[in-house]
């Protein structure tokens, strides 16, 4: 079965700065896709950016950036510029390409931005 | 932008009591989810459902727990028997299908059983 693991619980960073939130995964799959959500307080999930592990390419969206190791099978989120707004959980999350259509999530990293 | 609608947001409910916790997915999508995620906790899948059947379910997913599209627009979650324990915030979903698309999740509803 597919795990994923975010091994940070809580990380903070200073308005403006950069922060990367770390995550794993175990899969024996060659294909398949990962996913960053983002939670904020409102509690409604919210994509953030998704990489496709065929491409080699590094996905970006604005300030937000993924480094895909898939000798590793790491897939951290880098924020750049952190805004007051990034403050939220973020989940990552794995979707096989040919075993189950579901998403498996980490378990979490809270990420509080400060002023 | 297309949403995921749930209804309703906050659910109490005694023990023992059945709920239904609805859902509206996006109308092209074709696969729905159930996800809940106990307060602090990591988000759980629950059950999949594709062209008018579970294609996939957890272990939690147990015979207290059914699935339904009633309607062709509709998509319930039914909670038999409550326990204390199913307090949590349960997240519907949709996709195109297309592994590539992440999901359009809800903005769930609070489930609190007493």
């Amino acid at each position: 079965a597919q795990t994923v693991t975010q091994s940070q619980p809580e990380m903070s960073v200073q308005e403006a700065e950069t922060v990367t939130l770390s995550c794993t995964y175990d899969t024996s799959e060659s294909d398949y896709y990962l996913f960053w959500y983002k939670q904020p307080p409102s509690r409604q999930m919210i994509l953030v950016i998704r990489q496709e592990a065929y491409k080699q390419q590094n996905a970006t969206e604005n300030r937000f950036s993924v480094n895909f190791q898939k000798a590793a099978k790491s897939f951290s989120l880098k924020i750049s510029d952190s805004q007051l707004g990034d403050a939220a959980m973020y989940f990552c999350a794995y979707r096989g390409f040919y075993n189950n259509n579901d998403m498996r999530f980490g378990a979490g990293t809270r990420l509080t931005v400060k002023p | 932008e297309p949403e995921v609608t749930q209804t309703p947001s906050h659910q109490v409910t005694q023990m023992g009591q059945e709920v239904i916790l609805r859902c509206v997915p996006i109308s092209n999508h074709l696969y729905f989810y159930w996800y809940r995620q106990i307060l602090g906790q990591k988000v759980e899948f629950l059950v999949s459902f594709y062209n008018n059947e579970i294609s996939e379910k957890s272990e939690i997913f147990d015979d207290q727990f059914s699935v339904e599209r009633p309607d062709g627009s509709n998509f319930t979650l039914k909670i038999r028997s409550t326990k204390l324990e199913d307090s949590a915030m349960y997240f519907c979903a949709s996709s195109e299908g297309d592994r590539a698309h992440g999901y359009t999740f809800g903005s769930g509803t609070r489930l609190t059983v007493v």
